[in-house]
């Protein structure tokens, strides 16, 4: 069974640009989210999606970032413009339900976003 | 709003010998508690969890972790180290009052020598 697919693996982008990332989860898990990881530190959860709806944005920088589960499988998460600040990898990770239970989070092997 | 400490970044320790991980979290009436292993350039992978019942939990790879609600800590333990659990480890926390939203501790290094 094929894990989280994430592409692109590594991304090196001038500041100010735009840049998307790419994740498809485990088939038949209803729950995806959005991490960012900073060096040295624990992922940060951005985004949760229940199917296709977005229910905890909660850490999502609003203004530049957004992300889109359109048909409740694979999802995009973009930033526009990128700041230096956003360097970090993000991850994507699925289960197969998330709100009120336990469900062990799969995870992909993220993106390094390296903003110049 | 809960929290995570990991209170070692860094855990060398020969191969063969024992390790123990720290993890504490800021109390809550109940909680689940997990630990994830990242290899490099790899994604977090589930070691074990901790949901309810029995307070020793086993996990992969020959760790367990003990729930101890009174000194609120989940650390992780293994017996015998490898070359090969030289990695990154999280311990992640989630309740009820948090939206069963995980929170990830800034991760031990540990480095295992031959």
């Amino acid at each position: 069974e094929a894990g989280v697919v994430q592409s692109p693996r590594y991304k090196i982008i001038e500041k100010k640009q735009p840049v998307a990332f790419w994740c498809n989860p485990i088939s038949g898990h209803n729950t995806l989210y959005w991490y960012r990881q900073n060096l040295g530190q624990g992922p940060e959860l951005l985004i949760r999606y229940e199917n296709e709806e977005a229910v905890d944005d909660s850490q999502l920088p609003k203004d530049r970032f957004s992300a889109e589960r359109l048909k409740g499988v694979d999802s995009t998460l973009k930033i526009q413009p990128a700041e230096l600040g956003d360097s970090a990898v993000y991850l994507c990770a699925s289960s197969l339900s998330g709100t009120g239970n336990t469900d062990t989070q799969y995870f992909g092997p993220g993106t390094r976003l390296t903003v110049l | 709003a809960q929290s995570v400490t990991q209170l070692d970044s860094q855990v060398p320790v020969f191969e063969e010998a024992p390790v123990e991980l720290r993890c504490n979290y800021s109390s809550s009436v109940s909680v689940y508690l997990f630990w994830y292993v990242q290899y490099p350039n790899q994604g977090l992978q589930l070691l074990l969890k901790y949901l309810s019942g029995s307070t020793l939990v086993k996990g992969i790879n020959g760790f367990e972790a003990e729930f101890n609600k009174s000194q609120t800590s989940f650390h992780l333990r293994k017996p015998s180290v490898h070359i090969s659990d030289t990695a990154e480890y999280f311990c992640a926390v989630s309740d009820r009052d948090g939206g069963f939203k995980t929170i990830f501790g800034a991760g031990t290094r540990l480095f295992v020598k031959a």
